[in-house]
């Protein structure tokens, strides 16, 4: 089983929809979560950090369920340029590396 | 960009030869990484350095070292470069270990 799993899509979704990822993630002790974005041919960027109580910023919205070891992102009234590869962050229980997911790629249409 | 510079931004090698990928950051930040993005396989981490003089081996560090050579720069070296080091080299910073990591732009490498 992989340590950080997405459902690689792509989702296609018209402007203006909410589209929801989930992220599922093998070691329980993992400590620190992050959801990045990532543009074709781009450096990864960071899109928000995940705590355990939820976050919002904007039109994002991260959550962590550390019992079933998941993380999801929704993106509400989805934009053109929310088009990218979202990647899903995890720390190692000790902290000193970040292992990443394979990307759930987004497609928004007009 | 997030403080995090690399150089070059394309390389084209035969196999055998050496290269040093640069990277530099100017956010006076401990922690740096390198990265290989490769289709299909996401992110993994090669080397990293938690603070200035310790380095540490990633994921997939085999064919690689790695020199910091100062809190503000990281390079990563390529001995003898094979088809199989093909791919897309990013480096990273951040705080401390547990802290957010922010990339630089990439260097694209061919092994021909």
């Amino acid at each position: 089983r992989k340590e950080v799993e997405q459902d690689p899509g792509p989702f296609n979704v018209p402007e203006g929809a909410t589209v929801a990822f989930n992220c599922t993630y093998s070691n329980s002790a993992s400590q620190s979560f992050f959801w990045y974005r990532q543009d074709c041919r781009k450096e990864p960027k960071l899109l928000m950090s995940v705590y355990s109580s939820g976050n919002e910023d904007g039109r994002f919205t991260a959550q962590l369920n550390r019992a079933s070891q998941y993380i999801s992102l929704l993106i509400r009234d989805s934009k053109l340029s929310d088009s990218a590869t979202y990647l899903c962050v995890v720390t190692s229980p000790r902290g000193n590396m970040l292992t990443f997911g394979g990307g759930t790629r987004l497609m928004v249409k007009p | 960009n997030a403080g995090v510079t690399q150089t070059p931004k394309f390389q084209v090698l035969k196999t055998g030869q050496s290269m040093t990928l640069q990277c530099a950051q100017d956010m006076n930040h401990n922690s740096m990484y390198w990265y290989r993005q490769d289709p299909g396989m996401g992110l993994r981490l090669i080397y990293y350095s938690a603070s200035e003089g310790t380095t540490d081996k990633g994921e997939v560090p085999n064919g690689y070292n790695v020199s910091r050579l100062n809190k503000r720069e990281f390079s990563l070296r390529l001995e003898s470069a094979a088809p199989s080091q093909t791919s897309v080299y990013f480096c990273a910073r951040s705080a401390s270990l547990h802290n957010e990591q922010f990339f630089g732009p990439g260097t694209r490498l061919t092994v021909l």
